[in-house]
């Protein structure tokens, strides 16, 4: 079975400029997160999706970050415009409220995004 | 509020020993979930252990074990054995049944010494 995706796996942009992360959760998962992990505040939920609907996106720095979840298979997170404190590893992570996969409501993470904004 | 501490930042323990990481947690919910994950220096978080904490037999995966204290609010895990690939960042996590989120310890950083 394929993980979950992100993509890509390193960005490095400039001050100002938009910066788009993805992932694509585990399938059957109907459970989302978004995480941020810095080594000052370790990791932080940013928002989580629940049969693609946010449910809790209180851990969202500020308005210049927005995520979607347009259908079960895809989520984005977006940074406009992006700022050198965003420099962080972004992580997603799916799990299933249906005992697949393990159940418990484990969450399963992939990879990372390691975004570093000049 | 919930709370997840793991009050060792750092440990190193010789290959082939047996090394226990702490973790205590804040919770006034009898119905809930313990988890350990790994993150070795290529970032990836994977899931090691878990427990339900309605069950009292500890759980184990190969070498890795925990130590399930319930009233104690405690949940140790022992590496035996301890191989190089050890070497990782070590999260203690909780999840209650009523929510969706796990809260996260700070982790502990495992050295293994050769």
């Amino acid at each position: 079975d394929a993980g979950v995706i992100q993509s890509p796996r390193h960005e490095v942009t400039e001050m100002g400029q938009e910066v788009t992360l993805r992932c694509k959760p585990i399938s059957g998962h109907d459970y989302l997160f978004w995480y941020r992990q810095t080594m000052m505040r370790g990791l932080e939920l940013l928002i989580y999706f629940n049969n693609n609907v946010p449910i809790d996106d209180s851990g969202m720095p500020e308005d210049r970050f927005s995520a979607k979840m347009p259908n079960a298979s895809f989520s984005t997170l977006k940074i406009q415009p992006s700022e050198p404190r965003d420099s962080a590893v972004y992580f997603c992570a799916s799990s299933s409220s249906l005992g697949l996969a393990g159940g418990m409501g484990t969450q399963y993470f992939g990879p990372g995004t390691r975004l570093t904004v000049l | 509020a919930q709370t997840v501490t793991q009050s060792q930042p750092e440990m190193s323990v010789q290959e082939a020993e047996t090394v226990t990481l702490s973790c205590t947690y804040d919770t006034s919910e009898s119905d809930y979930y313990l988890f350990w994950y790994k993150q070795p220096p290529s970032r990836q978080m994977i899931l090691v252990i878990r427990q339900e904490a309605y069950k009292q037999q500890n759980a184990t995966e190969n070498r890795f074990s925990v130590n399930f204290q319930k009233a104690a609010k405690s949940f140790s895990l022992k590496i035996s054995d301890s191989q190089l690939g050890d070497a990782a960042m070590y999260f203690c996590a909780y999840r209650v049944n009523r929510d969706d989120k796990i809260i996260f310890g700070k982790g502990t950083r495992l050295h293994i010494l050769p």
